[in-house]
């Protein structure tokens, strides 16, 4: 059982170039995030999706868009990259009765030149 | 605005020697208090829901608990193994889906 499924793991971006963030969950749930954690700042929401079809901005969604390519994916773009989106980034599902209980990909960890 | 404070930043502790860790929060209105573990270099992982002040829940050598203002995690004689960042995060009435999380805290247990 995969559970959340991010790649890639490592990336390194020059300031301008675009990118991806692909996650996949295997739990068949209806909610997905995209959360970025930095040194001293937690972890921030960045965009979320309740259902399939559906897409909300979370606390800090400027310089990205989400796409929910169906109940499984949930991708991040960076448009175009800048030093301040090196970060740690998160994908995580929750279940349909939501408890607070997301379960989290491992992580990608993106730095931007 | 919608805080979660948690402290101390970061705590060492010699295994067997209990404490707690505190997690507070300024909400409009609490739907749910929730309570995370980070090993390094992982995602976050689940360990308690509370809802209500005077809810208390265990799991093994942690126990936590909730007031009108603030949260516990209590860590009763620790190991080496419990050494961690925790993370608190609350779900606010009307925010939907959205968790805030606090900074968390860093814990390591020396044998």
């Amino acid at each position: 059982n995969a559970g959340v499924t991010q790649t890639p793991k490592f990336q390194v971006l020059k300031t301008g170039q675009s990118m991806t963030l692909q996650c996949a969950q295997d739990m068949n749930h209806n909610s997905m995030y995209w959360y970025r954690q930095d040194p001293g700042m937690g972890l921030r929401l960045i965009y979320y999706s309740a259902s399939e079809g559906t897409t909300d901005k979370g606390e800090v969604p400027n310089g990205y868009n989400v796409s929910r390519l169906n109940k499984r994916e949930f991708s991040l773009r960076l448009e175009s990259a800048a030093p301040s989106q090196t970060s740690v980034y998160f994908c995580a599902s929750g279940g349909q009765t939501y408890t607070g209980e997301l379960f989290f990909g491992e992580g990608s960890r993106l730095t931007v030149l | 605005e919608d805080q979660v404070t948690q402290s101390p930043e970061a705590l060492r502790l010699q295994e067997g020697e209990s404490s707690s860790l505190n997690c507070s929060y300024t909400v409009s209105g609490l739907r749910g208090l929730f309570w995370y573990r980070q090993d390094p270099g992982k995602g976050p992982e689940f360990l308690f829901t509370l809802y209500s002040a005077g809810e208390e829940k265990e799991k093994e050598r942690l126990k936590a608990t909730l007031t009108k203002k603030e949260s516990f995690l209590h860590i009763t004689a620790p190991k080496p193994e419990d050494s961690a960042t925790y993370l608190c995060a609350v779900q606010v009435r009307g925010a939907g889906n959205m968790l805030t999380f606090g900074g968390g805290t860093r814990l390591m247990v020396k044998p």
